[in-house]
């Protein structure tokens, strides 16, 4: 099976704080993605990586970086956090086909932001 | 640039009756289409796909959807729901604009099933 882990399922952080969201999958695919959800909105892609050291910017890029230094790990940073970004994020990973490109979601971490 | 338009935010129906969920899209490529579930407190689960062959699509726990290219559409059925079906659910294109990487989601369907 595979397995799209994210560090943490709550988190709690104050404005102006920098923060790591994690996440890990273990099925050596080569795209991995972060979205957030919130409610009426569905899903929205911040940023994906198709490679090691390689992303690009989805949708919501504003507010938000991203690290990937090894093809298993990709991160979400919060630079200074602020409270419009409290929300679900998730992490979810794919293979690099052109036929397929079903993504498989880690269990989402909710961060709020006070 | 692709977009996905699920009609009804609620939906509600009785345990035993018809499920549909309505979804639209829109690409300016072949579109591979999605459907996932979320239960509570969860990440999302892949329930069926369309990539390209045969246009009705079977996935879990009995749901199957139709891609329709004349109407734009991908609508999720199940003949008989179950009380455990209750869930939010997305409907998802693959994204031209990431050269089909990432999925474009739709905002979500909450199936309500009445005992």
């Amino acid at each position: 099976d595979v397995k799209v882990t994210q560090s943490s399922r709550y988190l709690v952080k104050r404005t102006g704080e920098k923060v790591f969201l994690e996440c890990v999958q273990d099925m050596d695919h080569e795209n991995m993605f972060w979205y957030r959800q919130d409610p009426g909105l569905g899903l929205r892609l911040i940023y994906f990586s198709y490679d090691v050291k390689m992303k690009e910017k989805g949708d919501i890029p504003e507010g938000y970086s991203v690290s990937r230094e090894k093809k298993e790990r990709f991160s979400l940073i919060l630079e200074s956090a602020s409270t419009n970004q409290t929300s679900m994020y998730l992490c979810a990973s794919s293979f690099n086909s052109n036929i397929n490109t079903e993504a498989f979601f880690g269990q989402g971490t909710r961060l709020t932001v006070v | 640039a692709q977009s996905v338009t699920q009609l009804g935010s609620h939906v509600s129906v009785s345990e035993g009756a018809l499920v549909l969920l309505r979804c639209n899209y829109s690409s300016s490529v072949p579109p591979y289409l999605f459907w996932y579930v979320q239960y509570p407190n969860q990440g999302l689960q892949l329930l069926l796909k369309y990539t390209t062959g045969a246009t009705l699509v079977k996935g879990i726990n009995g749901f199957e959807a139709e891609f329709k290219k004349s109407e734009t559409s991908f609508h999720l059925t199940k003949p008989s729901a179950h009380m455990s079906d209750a869930a939010e659910y997305f409907c998802a294109v693959s994204g031209e604009d990431t050269g089909r990487r990432a999925l474009t989601f739709g905002s979500g369907t909450r199936l309500q099933v009445q005992p």
